[in-house]
């Protein structure tokens, strides 16, 4: 979930286990939502996104759940597998407008 | 070949030193920024520029400046640089669909800087 700080919220799944990362937005008007990946020594990669006029969101293995009325967000990932070891980010932007509010991020380790 | 491309990739270097960081793309996105992350603070926006004549402060501009010098380049520098300044920078750009920005931040691969 989300953190303010120096210390990064962790979750440890096993190998093949579903993983729910959570994360609280913080905008009413943002209306677009965005799950980014970083692994180590990279930038943040796109996972999926979902628009404030959806509730659910489907990608490959990865879902993405949005609470408007709590400002909620998570990011499910189904089979989770080593190569999903990472931090993950979520983000909020309002579209009539360019600035991406991060969220601190996520670490997710999997264990083998 | 990476499509955002940042160098240096580490950089260490003393208080009072000016530094550049540069950045290329060869997406074609007009739209370009500079991040910096911080542990547990998430990625903060430094600078942004939505053509080569737009050059616009983020919520953390203090101490740095930008310069656009072509659609594809975009390089941040710090004039004087402070060890508060230690962080990891990426460069990002995004889209335009129509009049509204797709949403989706392609980022480079980051420049660790290190300010003794």
């Amino acid at each position: 979930g989300e953190s303010v700080g120096l210390h990064l919220p962790t979750l440890s799944v096993q190998e093949g286990d579903n993983s729910i990362i959570n994360c609280a937005y913080s905008n009413s008007a943002s209306d677009y939502f965005i799950w980014y990946k970083q692994e180590s020594g990279k930038g943040p990669q796109f996972i999926i996104d979902i628009r404030s006029n959806m509730d659910k969101r489907q990608g490959q293995r990865v879902t993405v759940l949005l609470n408007k009325t709590v400002k909620h967000l998570s990011l499910q990932i189904a089979a989770t597998q080593p190569g999903d070891s990472a931090v993950y980010f979520c983000a909020e932007k309002y579209t009539g407008g360019f600035k991406t509010i991060f969220g601190a991020g996520t670490r997710l380790f999997v264990k083998a | 070949d990476a499509d955002v491309t940042q160098t240096p990739r580490n950089r260490i270097t003393k208080t009072g030193k000016r530094i550049m960081l540069e950045c290329s793309q060869t997406k074609g996105h007009d739209r370009m920024y500079w991040y910096r992350q911080d542990p547990g603070l998430g990625l903060r926006l430094i600078y942004y520029s939505f053509d080569v004549k737009d050059i616009n402060k983020g919520e953390i501009s203090d101490g740095y400046s930008v310069s656009r010098q072509a659609q594809a380049k975009f390089s941040l520098s710090l004039e004087s640089a402070i060890p508060n300044q230690t962080a990891l920078y990426f460069c990002a750009t995004s889209a335009m669909r129509g009049r509204n920005d797709t949403g989706e931040l392609f980022f480079g691969e980051g420049s660790r800087l290190t300010v003794l």
